[in-house]
Protein backbone atom coordinates (compact mmCIF):
# COMPACT_ATOMS: atom_id res chain seq x y z
CA UNK A 1 0.00 0.00 0.00
CA UNK A 2 0.95 3.30 -0.27
CA UNK A 3 3.58 4.89 2.62
CA UNK A 4 5.47 7.79 3.30
CA UNK A 5 8.85 7.51 5.83
CA UNK A 6 10.38 10.25 7.40
CA UNK A 7 13.33 10.16 10.63
CA UNK A 8 12.04 12.04 13.40
CA UNK A 9 14.47 14.48 14.55
CA UNK A 10 17.27 16.40 13.04
CA UNK A 11 19.58 18.53 14.63
CA UNK A 12 21.84 20.97 13.34
CA UNK A 13 23.80 24.24 14.13
CA UNK A 14 22.74 27.81 12.86
CA UNK A 15 24.11 28.38 9.39
CA UNK A 16 24.88 25.11 8.63
CA UNK A 17 23.04 23.19 5.87
CA UNK A 18 19.98 20.61 6.61
CA UNK A 19 19.08 17.59 4.73
CA UNK A 20 15.50 16.06 5.20
CA UNK A 21 14.66 12.76 3.93
CA UNK A 22 11.55 11.21 2.79
CA UNK A 23 11.03 7.58 1.25
CA UNK A 24 7.61 6.68 -0.13
CA UNK A 25 6.63 3.57 -1.90
CA UNK A 26 3.46 4.86 -4.74
CA UNK A 27 5.12 4.63 -7.81
CA UNK A 28 2.04 6.57 -9.57
CA UNK A 29 2.75 9.61 -7.66
CA UNK A 30 2.44 12.29 -9.86
CA UNK A 31 3.61 15.64 -7.21
CA UNK A 32 5.47 15.28 -3.96
CA UNK A 33 5.66 17.86 -1.48
CA UNK A 34 6.71 19.40 1.50
CA UNK A 35 5.20 21.63 4.45
CA UNK A 36 6.50 23.12 7.24
CA UNK A 37 4.57 22.99 10.84
CA UNK A 38 5.30 25.45 13.66
CA UNK A 39 3.92 24.96 16.94
CA UNK A 40 0.15 25.60 17.39
CA UNK A 41 0.18 26.61 13.88
CA UNK A 42 -1.20 24.59 10.37
CA UNK A 43 1.01 23.29 7.20
CA UNK A 44 2.37 25.67 5.43
CA UNK A 45 3.32 24.37 1.87
CA UNK A 46 6.87 24.97 1.21
CA UNK A 47 7.47 23.87 -2.12
CA UNK A 48 6.43 20.65 -4.50
CA UNK A 49 7.90 18.67 -7.37
CA UNK A 50 6.66 16.90 -10.27
CA UNK A 51 7.38 13.52 -10.76
CA UNK A 52 9.25 14.39 -13.57
CA UNK A 53 11.73 16.20 -12.44
CA UNK A 54 14.84 15.62 -10.37
CA UNK A 55 15.65 18.95 -9.15
CA UNK A 56 13.54 22.13 -7.61
CA UNK A 57 15.62 25.38 -5.87
CA UNK A 58 13.42 27.49 -4.54
CA UNK A 59 15.78 30.45 -2.48
CA UNK A 60 17.37 28.60 0.73
CA UNK A 61 15.13 24.94 -0.62
CA UNK A 62 16.35 22.07 -2.70
CA UNK A 63 14.32 19.54 -3.60
CA UNK A 64 15.93 16.20 -4.49
CA UNK A 65 13.95 13.47 -6.20
CA UNK A 66 15.15 9.88 -6.95
CA UNK A 67 12.20 8.05 -8.95
CA UNK A 68 14.29 5.33 -8.93
CA UNK A 69 14.88 4.70 -5.24
CA UNK A 70 11.49 6.66 -4.39
CA UNK A 71 13.81 9.01 -2.54
CA UNK A 72 12.78 12.61 -1.77
CA UNK A 73 14.92 15.47 -0.01
CA UNK A 74 14.55 18.54 1.29
CA UNK A 75 17.92 20.92 1.83
CA UNK A 76 17.93 24.12 3.71
CA UNK A 77 20.88 25.69 2.91
CA UNK A 78 22.12 28.63 5.89
CA UNK A 79 19.33 27.19 8.28
CA UNK A 80 17.98 29.98 10.73
CA UNK A 81 16.68 29.49 14.18
CA UNK A 82 13.10 30.40 12.54
CA UNK A 83 13.58 27.34 10.56
CA UNK A 84 12.95 25.32 13.75
CA UNK A 85 9.37 23.28 12.99
CA UNK A 86 8.09 19.92 11.71
CA UNK A 87 8.37 19.14 8.25
CA UNK A 88 6.35 16.90 6.46
CA UNK A 89 7.18 14.71 3.16
CA UNK A 90 3.88 13.91 1.43
CA UNK A 91 3.10 12.23 -1.95
CA UNK A 92 0.01 12.52 -4.08
CA UNK A 93 -1.15 9.25 -5.83
CA UNK A 94 -3.50 9.94 -8.95
CA UNK A 95 -6.29 9.16 -7.25
CA UNK A 96 -5.47 12.90 -5.72
CA UNK A 97 -5.32 11.94 -1.95
CA UNK A 98 -1.99 12.72 -0.04
CA UNK A 99 -0.11 10.70 1.88
CA UNK A 100 1.95 12.06 5.00
CA UNK A 101 5.06 11.05 6.26
CA UNK A 102 4.93 11.27 10.32
CA UNK A 103 6.97 14.38 10.15
CA UNK A 104 11.08 15.53 10.81
CA UNK A 105 11.07 17.87 13.50
CA UNK A 106 14.35 20.37 12.66
CA UNK A 107 15.90 21.71 16.06
CA UNK A 108 18.32 24.67 14.80
CA UNK A 109 20.92 25.24 17.58
CA UNK A 110 21.98 28.55 18.17
CA UNK B 1 -9.83 37.58 0.03
CA UNK B 2 -9.32 34.14 -1.60
CA UNK B 3 -8.49 30.76 0.57
CA UNK B 4 -9.65 28.58 2.95
CA UNK B 5 -11.24 28.96 5.97
CA UNK B 6 -12.36 26.89 9.36
CA UNK B 7 -14.64 27.46 12.04
CA UNK B 8 -15.00 27.28 14.53
CA UNK B 9 -11.45 27.58 15.53
CA UNK B 10 -11.60 25.96 19.03
CA UNK B 11 -14.49 24.22 20.42
CA UNK B 12 -15.20 21.94 23.38
CA UNK B 13 -18.01 19.77 23.14
CA UNK B 14 -19.27 16.81 25.21
CA UNK B 15 -19.18 13.21 24.37
CA UNK B 16 -22.44 11.54 22.51
CA UNK B 17 -23.26 15.50 21.16
CA UNK B 18 -23.21 16.50 17.45
CA UNK B 19 -20.76 18.55 16.08
CA UNK B 20 -20.05 19.93 12.66
CA UNK B 21 -16.71 21.40 11.68
CA UNK B 22 -17.06 23.96 8.62
CA UNK B 23 -14.41 24.38 5.35
CA UNK B 24 -15.04 27.06 3.06
CA UNK B 25 -12.78 27.90 -0.10
CA UNK B 26 -12.85 30.19 -2.51
CA UNK B 27 -10.33 28.73 -4.91
CA UNK B 28 -13.33 26.28 -6.85
CA UNK B 29 -10.94 23.78 -6.41
CA UNK B 30 -12.26 20.25 -7.38
CA UNK B 31 -10.40 18.31 -3.97
CA UNK B 32 -11.13 18.77 -0.50
CA UNK B 33 -10.24 16.86 2.33
CA UNK B 34 -10.34 16.60 5.97
CA UNK B 35 -7.31 15.33 8.16
CA UNK B 36 -6.91 14.65 11.77
CA UNK B 37 -3.81 15.54 13.27
CA UNK B 38 -2.18 13.48 16.96
CA UNK B 39 0.61 13.25 18.16
CA UNK B 40 2.41 9.85 17.51
CA UNK B 41 -0.24 9.44 14.61
CA UNK B 42 1.07 12.86 11.90
CA UNK B 43 -1.91 13.74 9.52
CA UNK B 44 -4.47 11.02 9.10
CA UNK B 45 -7.13 11.39 6.25
CA UNK B 46 -10.37 11.05 7.04
CA UNK B 47 -12.81 11.84 4.12
CA UNK B 48 -12.50 13.35 1.08
CA UNK B 49 -14.25 14.70 -2.19
CA UNK B 50 -13.25 14.94 -5.79
CA UNK B 51 -16.12 16.92 -6.65
CA UNK B 52 -19.67 18.53 -5.52
CA UNK B 53 -21.53 15.36 -4.21
CA UNK B 54 -18.73 12.94 -4.64
CA UNK B 55 -16.92 11.81 -1.48
CA UNK B 56 -14.57 9.20 -0.38
CA UNK B 57 -13.58 7.25 2.62
CA UNK B 58 -9.91 8.41 3.95
CA UNK B 59 -7.86 6.15 6.47
CA UNK B 60 -9.80 7.27 9.41
CA UNK B 61 -13.74 7.69 8.36
CA UNK B 62 -15.27 5.90 11.83
CA UNK B 63 -17.42 8.17 13.24
CA UNK B 64 -17.33 10.91 10.69
CA UNK B 65 -19.91 11.65 8.14
CA UNK B 66 -19.49 14.46 5.29
CA UNK B 67 -21.50 15.93 2.67
CA UNK B 68 -20.34 18.17 -0.11
CA UNK B 69 -23.13 19.75 -1.93
CA UNK B 70 -21.32 23.28 -3.18
CA UNK B 71 -17.79 22.82 -4.21
CA UNK B 72 -16.69 25.50 -2.00
CA UNK B 73 -18.27 23.79 0.99
CA UNK B 74 -17.02 20.64 2.77
CA UNK B 75 -18.51 20.82 6.53
CA UNK B 76 -17.51 17.29 8.48
CA UNK B 77 -20.16 16.33 11.39
CA UNK B 78 -18.91 14.16 14.31
CA UNK B 79 -22.56 12.13 14.77
CA UNK B 80 -21.61 11.29 18.66
CA UNK B 81 -18.84 12.91 19.71
CA UNK B 82 -16.06 10.51 21.60
CA UNK B 83 -13.11 11.78 23.42
CA UNK B 84 -10.85 9.56 21.13
CA UNK B 85 -12.14 12.19 18.64
CA UNK B 86 -10.08 15.34 20.36
CA UNK B 87 -7.99 16.25 17.91
CA UNK B 88 -6.85 19.27 15.39
CA UNK B 89 -8.87 19.04 12.40
CA UNK B 90 -7.58 20.26 9.15
CA UNK B 91 -9.53 20.81 6.29
CA UNK B 92 -7.53 20.87 3.16
CA UNK B 93 -8.38 22.12 -0.88
CA UNK B 94 -5.92 20.96 -4.03
CA UNK B 95 -5.32 21.77 -7.47
CA UNK B 96 -1.96 21.30 -8.28
CA UNK B 97 -0.73 22.72 -4.76
CA UNK B 98 -2.72 21.21 -1.58
CA UNK B 99 -3.41 24.27 0.92
CA UNK B 100 -4.39 23.66 4.68
CA UNK B 101 -6.96 25.90 6.35
CA UNK B 102 -5.84 26.94 9.69
CA UNK B 103 -7.08 24.03 11.92
CA UNK B 104 -9.89 23.65 14.31
CA UNK B 105 -8.84 21.86 17.90
CA UNK B 106 -11.70 19.75 18.99
CA UNK B 107 -12.13 18.89 22.81
CA UNK B 108 -14.34 16.06 23.52
CA UNK B 109 -15.06 16.08 27.06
Amino acid sequence: GEDVEQSLFLSVREGDSSVINCTYTDSSSTYLYWYKQEPGAGLQLLTYIFSNMDMKQDQRLTVLLNKKDKHLSLRIADTQTGDSAIYFCAERSNTGKLIFGQGTTLQVKP
Amino acid sequence: DAGITQSPRYKITETGRQVTLMCHQTWSHSYMFWYRQDLGHGLRLIYYSAAADITDKGEVPDGYVVSRSKTENFPLTLESATRSQTSVYFCATSGNEQFFGPGTRLTVL
